[in-house]
């Protein structure tokens, strides 16, 4: 099955670091990749959207130049949280698409994120 | 505005029992209504794709219904058994947005 690997599962840093996140698709290219952030029980917040080679597409109310991502290949999206403070602490999960409209995502495990 | 519900935040039932979750949603018009599980600290999983002109979907244990009349699906685990266990999210799509919106999700508790 399809299988999508997210680095690191947990980061613990100081206030003012830039913090990046890594998803990969091993087995499968992935036309669109999605980040959202996760507060404890409640759902998958949409954070952005990202296809390979293009601007990704943020959600309303999310900073661009908070939260950068790179969508550099069909397999490899990053996000870094930049300068981090202790607000951005959250859970952040990507998934990713191997096809248009319909099916389903595959999602990595997530990365838990604290700032201190 | 979209909005989407899944009625209990939590579901206890007997090991053994059927367990049925329920999403409805408002000011929407899927092409497709998905349903996932996650497990604590872990990445969402995907389980069943029902198309808007299916009514009915099973994998196993597992049955999904689709009314876009009532705007509504019920998830169905048959025969549940403490591993079913997890948060189960329904996710609507209508295909040209190409992103999926997710409802809050059911805590399904199986008791032994």
């Amino acid at each position: 099955g399809a299988v999508v690997s997210q680095h690191p599962s947990r980061v613990i840093c100081k206030s003012g670091t830039s913090v990046k996140i890594e998803c990969r698709s091993l087995d499968f290219q992935a036309t669109t990749m999605f980040w959202y952030r996760q507060f404890p029980k409640k759902s998958l917040m949409l954070m952005a959207t990202s296809n390979e080679g293009s601007k990704a597409t943020y959600e309303q109310g999310v900073e661009k130049d908070k939260f950068l991502i790179n969508h550099a290949s069909l397999t490899l999206s990053t996000l870094t949280v930049t300068s981090a403070h202790p607000e951005d602490s959250s859970f952040y999960i990507c998934s990713a698409r191997d096809s248009t409209g319909g099916g389903p995502q595959h999602f990595g495990d997530g990365t838990r994120l604290s700032i201190l | 505005s979209q909005k989407i519900e899944q009625n209990s935040e939590a579901l206890n039932i007997q090991e053994g029992k059927t367990a049925t979750l329920t999403c409805n949603y408002t000011n929407y018009s899927p092409a497709y209504l998905q349903w996932y599980r996650q497990d604590p600290g872990r990445g969402p999983v995907f389980l069943l794709l029902i198309r808007e002109n299916e009514k009915e979907k099973r994998k196993e244990r597992l049955k999904v219904t689709f009314d876009t009349t009532l705007k509504q699906s019920l998830f169905h685990i048959t025969a549940s058994q403490p591993a079913d266990s997890a948060t189960y999210l329904c996710a609507l799509d209508n295909s040209s947005a190409s992103k999926i919106i997710f409802g809050s999700g059911t805590r399904l508790s199986i008791r032994p």
